[in-house]
């Protein structure tokens, strides 16, 4: 059974540039979340979708981030133009979630690493 | 009123030895608290999470205690092992939500 796929795994690019990070929740899931961590900042939700709907994209560092999930089996988030800054490691995790499940876990995937040179 | 509080950041602890990290939250609206457990190199995983109408909820080594009344809960490892080292997030959720609130992290080191 697959669990969260993100990808690429690893990715370095330059100041400037458009990065696009990819995720594919567990087939069933209903709801997403894309997250950031960093030594200084430790693990930030960035937006959440339920229904593939985003409800909190509060989290959303600036104007340079957007995230769409255009169905429920794929989720992308954008940096663009990336800065050195962006560094980071970027989670995608999802859950099911609604009525009569209120205690369902969040499944994490590997993670993006994210350089911006 | 959305924050969850976490210490220690770190933690080092002697093989055999007890872990205990804590957690405080304000809003009363959480009712659900997990764990997460996070090796190098890894997504976190969920370990052990707890509802309010208990006190302490225990799976193998691993306890929750939960005091509502202080809005404060605690992971307990014992009989720590080098495998234990890991990165550990407590978290909060309300019922109605699905997103989840997370501690700072605590980095646990257990020497041989």
């Amino acid at each position: 059974d697959a669990g969260v796929i993100q990808s690429p795994r690893h990715e370095v690019t330059e100041m400037g540039q458009e990065v696009t990070l990819r995720c594919k929740p567990i087939s069933g899931h209903n709801s997403l979340f894309w997250y950031r961590q960093t030594m200084m900042r430790g693990l930030e939700l960035l937006i959440y979708f339920n229904n593939n709907v985003p409800i909190d994209d509060s989290g959303m560092p600036e104007d340079r981030f957007s995230a769409k999930m255009p169905n429920a089996s794929f989720s992308t988030l954008k940096i663009q133009p990336s800065e050195p800054r962006d560094s980071a490691v970027y989670f995608c995790a999802s859950s099911l979630w609604g009525s009569g499940r209120a205690y369902n876990e969040q499944f994490f995937g590997p993670g993006t690493r994210l350089t911006v040179l | 009123q959305q924050q969850v509080k976490q210490s220690p950041q770190s933690l080092i602890v002697q093989k055999g030895g007890i872990s205990i990290i804590n957690c405080a939250y304000e809003n009363t609206a959480f009712d659900y608290f997990p764990w997460y457990q996070q090796f190098p190199g890894k997504g976190p995983a969920l370990l052990i999470a707890i509802r309010p109408d208990v006190s302490e909820k225990k799976e193998g080594r691993f306890t929750i205690s939960f005091n509502k009344s202080a809005k404060q809960f605690s992971l307990h490892i014992m009989d720590s092992q080098p495998g234990d080292s890991a990165t550990y997030f407590c978290a909060a959720r309300k019922t109605s939500g699905s997103r989840l609130t997370f501690g700072e992290g605590t980095q646990l080191t257990v020497n041989p």
